[in-house]
């Protein structure tokens, strides 16, 4: 089944204490994508790559890394979590060749920082 | 002024009735539009995208975009309340970075959709 896969689904962690959030699509899809959604705000971008080892920020990259080393995966890292880290993440991936099919979605990480 | 702007509602509709949103966006270069539901807690999915001026089609669901107005909506025919889900509206940008094109896509905040019995 084509999917992207993001785990962990739930994450409560202490404040600074570093965490990834895995990302995985089998798809081949050459673009993906990090989000964050909190309430009143929609779907921000927090990162994306456009292929392996081509990363770029989005609009909110503040606190975050990524890495793109294998064309499937795209871990999220938080090297020092805040509380305002707090939100429901997204991961997406689309085929470079499909800008008119939009992205698919993972299931979503929801963390809280305490 | 936010790129992409959608009323955020909460939208209340009748069962049966057509349930209208609207989306507007400030790039006059946006190439790509679409839209995505989202039941709560579950991801985004996508169930329209547009690129041309005029309607496009599918089962219950109407897209419309006009791009001198800088305005996409969707309509919803006999709406169910299993419509009932947040509406995000999505904008492809065309953006370079490092020598190489790629289409951002950029969300507005959603519109809560209610269909009642």
């Amino acid at each position: 089944e084509a999917q992207v896969t993001q785990n962990p689904r739930y994450l409560i962690t202490v404040t600074g204490k570093k965490l990834t959030v895995t990302c995985s699509q089998n798809m081949n899809h050459e673009y993906m994508s990090w989000y964050r959604q909190d309430p009143g705000l929609g779907l921000r971008q927090i990162y994306y790559s456009m292929n392996v080892e081509v990363t770029d920020k989005g609009d909110v990259p503040e606190g975050y890394k990524v890495s793109r080393k294998e064309k499937r995966n795209f871990p999220l890292i938080l090297e020092s979590p805040s509380p305002n880290q707090t939100s429901l993440y997204f991961c997406a991936s689309r085929s470079k060749g499909s800008a008119n099919y939009g992205y698919t979605f993972g299931s979503g990480t929801r963390l809280t920082v305490v | 002024q936010k790129e992409v702007e959608q009323n955020s509602g909460p939208l209340s509709v009748p069962e049966g009735a057509i349930a209208s949103l609207n989306c507007t966006y400030s790039d006059r270069v946006s190439q790509s539009f679409f839209w995505y539901r989202q039941y709560s807690g579950k991801s985004p999915e996508l169930i329209m995208s547009i690129y041309s001026n005029g309607d496009k089609e599918d089962g219950r669901f109407t897209a419309q975009l006009n791009k001198a107005s800088q305005y996409v909506s969707l309509l919803i025919r006999d709406s169910q309340p299993s419509d009932s889900a947040t509406y995000l509206c999505a904008v492809t940008i065309r953006m370079v970075a490092g020598g190489t094109s790629y289409g951002k896509l950029t969300f507005g905040q959603g519109t809560i959709l209610t269909v009642h019995p």
